[in-house]
């Protein structure tokens, strides 16, 4: 079965460090991978995507991805977190864009100063 | 221009009635989606409305869920006799074919 996993639900971090947020998905074709960003009572707002070429993306507020296709993975990095980063993180994957999204469970993201 | 707009932000309804909820995609998105975030969980897909193309509903929790979409505009969500589970948020998106998706703010649903 088609599925996201996103195996951490809580992650906190202190302000100016390093973050990853891990996504793993069970996919049968070549999939449309996202990463989506929720901030408390907000929509969802499209960090990057990855649909085809060059397997790192950047995306916006400085966060960048690498589908690595060996490892069915789709990570979330930033080199350094700001206070405002602190949100909810969802992954997500397609069969191709503009179709319905298989979405993750979410990753809530604690910045510490 | 103008992002995904959803009506009401909140709402409120006792067991057994019926509620709308609305959607406004972004002008010149053929696409359309509706999905539904229970707390603590992802999104689960409900229903996509692609242009004239027939809607796939294969997300439907039940024949009590229903949505409706007016060209390629407006959509509305309805849930008959509404019950306790059906409490969510319940996010709309949309999109150009073949792009991502853009959600809209949601509508908090309460069944009291």
């Amino acid at each position: 079965a088609q599925s996201v996993t996103q195996p951490d639900i809580h992650i906190t971090v202190s302000e100016g460090a390093s973050l990853e947020l891990r996504c793993n998905y069970s996919y049968g074709a070549t999939p449309y991978l996202f990463w989506y960003v929720q901030s408390p009572g907000q929509g969802l707002q499209l960090l990057l995507k990855y649909f085809s070429g060059d397997t790192l993306v950047q995306g916006i507020k400085g966060f960048e991805a690498e589908f690595k296709r060996s490892q069915s993975s789709f990570n979330l990095r930033k080199p350094s977190v700001h206070w405002s980063d602190a949100a909810e993180y969802f992954c997500a994957v397609g069969p191709r864009a503009g179709t319905a999204l298989i979405f993750g469970k979410g990753t809530t993201l604690s910045v510490s100063s | 221009g103008a992002g995904v707009s959803q009506s009401p932000s909140n709402k409120v309804t006792e067991k057994g009635k019926d509620v709308e909820l609305r959607c406004d995609p972004i002008s010149g998105h053929t696409a359309l989606y509706w999905y539904r975030q229970r707390l603590g969980q992802g999104l689960e897909f409900l229903i996509y409305f692609q242009g004239n193309s027939a809607p796939d509903k294969s997300g439907l929790p039940s024949d009590r869920f229903s949505a409706e979409r007016t060209g390629e505009s407006v959509s509305t969500l309805t849930i008959q006799r509404t019950q306790q589970e059906d409490s969510a948020v319940y996010l709309c998106a949309s999109s150009r074919p073949g792009y991502e998706q853009y959600f809209g703010p949601g509508t908090r649903l309460t069944v009291t």
